[in-house]
């Protein structure tokens, strides 16, 4: 069983177009995370929720918009793509809100062409 | 911000060789975890050491803290193909802000 998984693994699109990215765990933990990871293998985060509550929100554009339905879900949905999208997204999830261990999924490759 | 740096950015070593990776951190912390990461593949956590804490053991990894110098460095001995990846450092606190940020990474790679 995968602990951290998420859909679809590769992703490409053209600019201006919509798109979502899913992540569930089933690890039964608390918090969930978005990273994104650039050409340069740099990780930074992006949003994390606990039980469904946003509790970080990084200097992310609008365009981004996650949503959690429940606490074993948080859906990455990005409008109006942008070539410097193209990247790794990944999800992650932990025990609780001051991280201990993040378990990562395999992450999803987007390209923007 | 970026809160961890990785050093080497790269490093090669003979298979069987010892690999020491470094680690600097700006912030006070929490605790200090490493990541490995092989190639299009999640990152996999491997240690967290505690900010009290100044060595740890996982089988062929020891990690050391240095709180004064704001660093850690991971030591894999006896290394074997199968650890070529990236290692990262993640720390649990930017700015006062909990959450795991992570260094820039070292590029490992292990030839037979």
């Amino acid at each position: 069983d995968t602990a951290v998984s998420q859909t679809p693994k590769y992703l490409v699109t053209q600019m201006g177009n919509d798109k979502s990215i899913k992540c569930e765990q089933n690890l039964g933990h608390d918090t969930m995370y978005w990273y994104k990871q650039d050409s340069k293998k740099f990780l930074k985060i992006m949003f994390s929720y606990n039980n469904k509550e946003l509790i970080i929100n990084e200097t992310v554009p609008n365009r981004f918009s996650p949503k959690s339905p429940d606490k074993a879900h948080l859906n990455l949905h990005i409008n109006s793509l942008e070539l410097g999208d193209s990247a790794v997204y990944f999800c992650a999830s932990s025990l609780r809100t001051s991280p201990g261990e993040l378990f990562f999924g395999e992450g999803s490759r987007l390209t923007v062409l | 911000s970026q809160q961890g740096e990785e050093d080497p950015q790269a490093l090669s070593i003979q298979e069987g060789e010892n690999a020491t990776m470094n680690c600097s951190y700006k912030t006070s912390i929490n605790n200090l975890q490493w990541y490995r990461q092989n190639s299009g593949r999640g990152l996999v956590h491997l240690i967290l050491i505690r900010s009290n804490e100044r060595e740890k053991h996982s089988g062929r990894l020891r990690v050391t803290l240095d709180t004064s110098k704001k660093s850690s460095s991971l030591l894999i001995t006896a290394s074997r193909a199968a650890d070529t990846a990236s290692y990262f450092c993640a720390t649990d606190r930017d700015f006062g802000n909990e959450k795991l940020t992570f260094g820039t990474g070292t590029r490992l790679t292990i030839i037979p």
